[in-house]
């Protein structure tokens, strides 16, 4: 089937830095994508969704940003905190509402 | 609320035992569904339910049976357990309509 990827599989960052987790996709038929964070030893947890039709969402200290013309999606955290040092998934979905992980990349916060 | 809870955190099986992953949601979720991570993996979906009596197939079913008899348990069996299912196998629940997923604390599994 078609999959979901990540560009970098390692990211290390300054306590206070801004960092942006890459994610590229493959099946332009995907209505939602997804982000989830997984801390060490915990399940994941969701982060914030963007459906298709948008191209900027914004959470709290997150945004994403989707660029449907590249098959390109990505996650901004703002002010990167020592908390935020965990691995992070994108994921896609196709209407079933059980999405497709990705391989997730590891975001480190340096202090 | 609990949240998802998932039984045992922690299992060792020797090749051909069976054994049976609880996993419990008390969120009223319809759909319910098993990952398994192995490491610098992402998520794999073994089954899913998307309600009371109805499951399907994920991506990696082989070797894996589930059951929903009600809307809080889907427990996942494995039926003659192999070391490629050396894992950490994931629960999780949502709303019917929702991509956001509540993940349960996992279990490892080493079959030997």
């Amino acid at each position: 089937g078609e999959s979901v990827g990540l560009h970098l599989p390692t990211l290390s960052v300054q306590e206070g830095d801004n960092s942006i987790i890459n994610c590229a996709y493959s099946n332009s038929a995907s209505d939602y994508f997804i982000w989830y964070k997984q801390e060490s030893g915990k399940g994941p947890q969701f982060i914030i969704d963007i459906r298709s039709n948008m191209d900027k969402r914004q959470g709290q200290r997150v945004t994403v940003l989707l660029n449907k013309t590249v098959k390109h999606l990505s996650l901004q955290i703002a002010a990167t905190q020592p908390g935020d040092s965990a691995v992070y998934f994108c994921a896609e979905g196709g209407g079933s509402y059980i999405p497709t992980f990705g391989r997730g990349t590891s975001l480190i916060v340096h202090p | 609320n609990a949240g998802v809870t998932q039984t045992p955190k922690f299992q060792v099986l020797k090749t051909g035992q069976s054994m049976t992953l609880q996993c419990a949601q008390d969120m009223n979720h319809e759909y319910m569904s098993w990952y398994r991570q192995d490491p610098g993996m992402g998520l794999r979906l073994i089954h899913y339910s998307v309600g009371a009596g109805i499951t399907d197939q994920g991506e990696v079913p082989n070797g894996y049976n589930v059951s929903r008899s009600t809307t809080e348990d889907f427990p996942l069996r494995l039926l003659s357990a192999a070391p490629s299912q050396t894992s950490v196998y994931f629960c999780a629940s949502s709303w019917d309509g929702s991509y956001e997923q509540y993940f349960g604390p996992g279990t490892r599994l080493t079959v030997t």
